[in-house]
């Protein structure tokens, strides 16, 4: 089935410091979501990517959505301790016949102040 | 305005023992989906709601796993019995329908642990 890999899978950055991270796909998705999960909470919405090419921000965020569809990127600039947490890419699978999202195995990411 | 609201946030059983999660979506959403997030993974989804309808629930273990959304808005999950496997976070999130243009809002979940 349709499976999201994350890379990396963790990271200690210096606070001020950026951020990258990536999501790759062996199949073509038409839509890449990136959340935060922070601890005992649930996933919260970042950006969403609806067009290949796409690159899109959200503060210090910034996403895109790579030209072959098949891998996002997402940017983290000038780190703070709060973005701390576990970051999952998603999009929608198209292979089992009804609508439902995959998710990545996640970034988790810790910030040294 | 409220997101979405889960209890309990904690539940420590025995195995064999039954256990349930209840749901409260955010008011208006007529989509609820329950997920099963493991440690170390993303979330993987185990059924999915249109109002009262349970449109996708190929990935429920059905021997040991029931949910219900009687009126179309709050939803329970239940496992009956429970085995050490199931320890896991469950995740509830609704959305106002389906598609990408529909943002999931998810729950802060249930943590259980079963011993």
């Amino acid at each position: 089935g349709q499976q999201l890999n994350q890379s990396p899978q963790s990271m200690f950055i210096q606070e001020g410091e950026d951020v990258s991270m990536n999501c790759t796909s062996s199949s073509i998705f038409n839509t890449w979501l990136w959340y935060k999960q922070d601890p005992g909470e649930g996933p919260v919405l970042l950006i969403a990517l609806y067009k290949a090419g796409e690159l899109t921000s959200n503060g210090r965020l910034t996403a895109q959505f790579g030209i072959t569809r098949k891998d996002s990127f997402l940017n983290i600039s000038a780190s703070i301790p709060s973005d701390v947490g576990i970051y999952f890419c998603a999009g929608p699978s198209t292979t089992s016949g009804t609508y439902k999202y995959i998710f990545g195995t996640g970034t988790r990411l810790k910030v040294l102040a | 305005e409220a997101g979405v609201v889960q209890s309990p946030r904690y539940k420590i059983i025995e195995k064999k023992q039954p256990v349930a999660f209840w749901c409260n979506p955010i008011s208006g959403h007529n989509t609820l989906y329950w997920y099963l997030q493991n440690l170390g993974q993303g979330p993987e989804l185990l059924i999915r709601y249109e109002n009262e309808e349970a449109v996708d629930d190929s990935q429920l273990p059905k021997d040991r796993f029931s949910a219900e959304r009687l009126k179309g808005v709050d939803s329970t999950l239940k496992i009956q019995p429970a085995e050490l496997g199931d320890s896991a976070v469950y995740l509830c999130a609704s959305s106002l329908g389906i598609g990408s243009y529909n943002e999931q809002f998810f729950g802060p979940g249930t943590r259980l642990t079963v011993l």
